[in-house]
């Protein structure tokens, strides 16, 4: 069983370069969230999805766009990454609102 | 304003003790509480959860209690393995709202 599978796992970026974070998910969940993990900090929710097509905002949207085209899959955009962008990054998916998450491996991206 | 925190960034136990970690939250309209165990490199998992109607939930080797008067939760971990070094989360759902607001963690050390 696959779960929640990110990819990357690890990125570094130049200032002002884009890229996309693909999650997917096998579980048939239909929430789906993105959150960003900071040394000391706990997760901070960045956006989220309550079905295919939707999308949200979470606590720390700025900077960031997600896409749900499919029920499975969940995209995080980062369209100009600033350094303030370097963190690590989970995808999460649950069966019901921000109930028991699921989480990926997570992402780590350096923006320099 | 919302917060979500434990009162001990780190928690060192001997192998075989119980361990108690506490987190202390602040939005009474939170009615549903999880726990979360972070591994080295790794995300989140669940641990256990509990909802406002309750006051005590048992899983194994780890319970749960909630004291809604002074808005204060804690894990309690039976007989401490080395496997339960990780980073220990509370998160907390608040009401209607969706989201899941996460506490910064507490590191628990097990010395053999």
């Amino acid at each position: 069983n696959a779960g929640v599978t990110q990819t990357p796992k690890f990125r570094v970026l130049k200032t002002g370069q884009s890229m996309t974070l693909l999650c997917a998910q096998d579980m048939n969940h239909e929430y789906m969230y993105w959150y960003r993990q900071d040394p000391g900090m706990g997760l901070r929710l960045i956006h989220y999805s309550v079905g295919e097509g939707t999308t949200a905002k979470g606590e720390v949207p700025d900077g960031y766009n997600v896409s749900r085209l499919k029920k499975q899959n969940f995209l995080l955009g980062l369209e100009s990454a600033a350094p303030s962008q370097t963190s690590v990054y989970f995808c999460a998916s649950s069966s019901f609102f921000a109930g028991e998450l699921f989480f990926g491996e997570g992402s780590r991206l350096t923006v320099l | 304003g919302e917060s979500v925190g434990l009162h001990l960034p780190t928690l060192s136990v001997q192998e075989g003790d119980n361990s108690i970690i506490n987190c202390a939250y602040s939005n009474s309209a939170s009615d549903y509480f999880i726990w979360y165990k972070q591994e080295s490199g790794k995300g989140p998992q669940f641990i256990i959860d509990i909802r406002s109607n309750m006051d005590k939930r048992q899983g194994q080797r780890v319970t749960v209690l909630l004291n809604k008067t002074v808005k204060h939760l804690s894990l309690q971990i039976a007989a401490t393995q080395p496997g339960d070094s990780a980073v220990y989360f509370c998160a907390e759902n608040i009401g209607n709202t969706g989201k899941l607001i996460f506490g910064q963690g507490t590191t628990l050390q097990v010395k053999p």
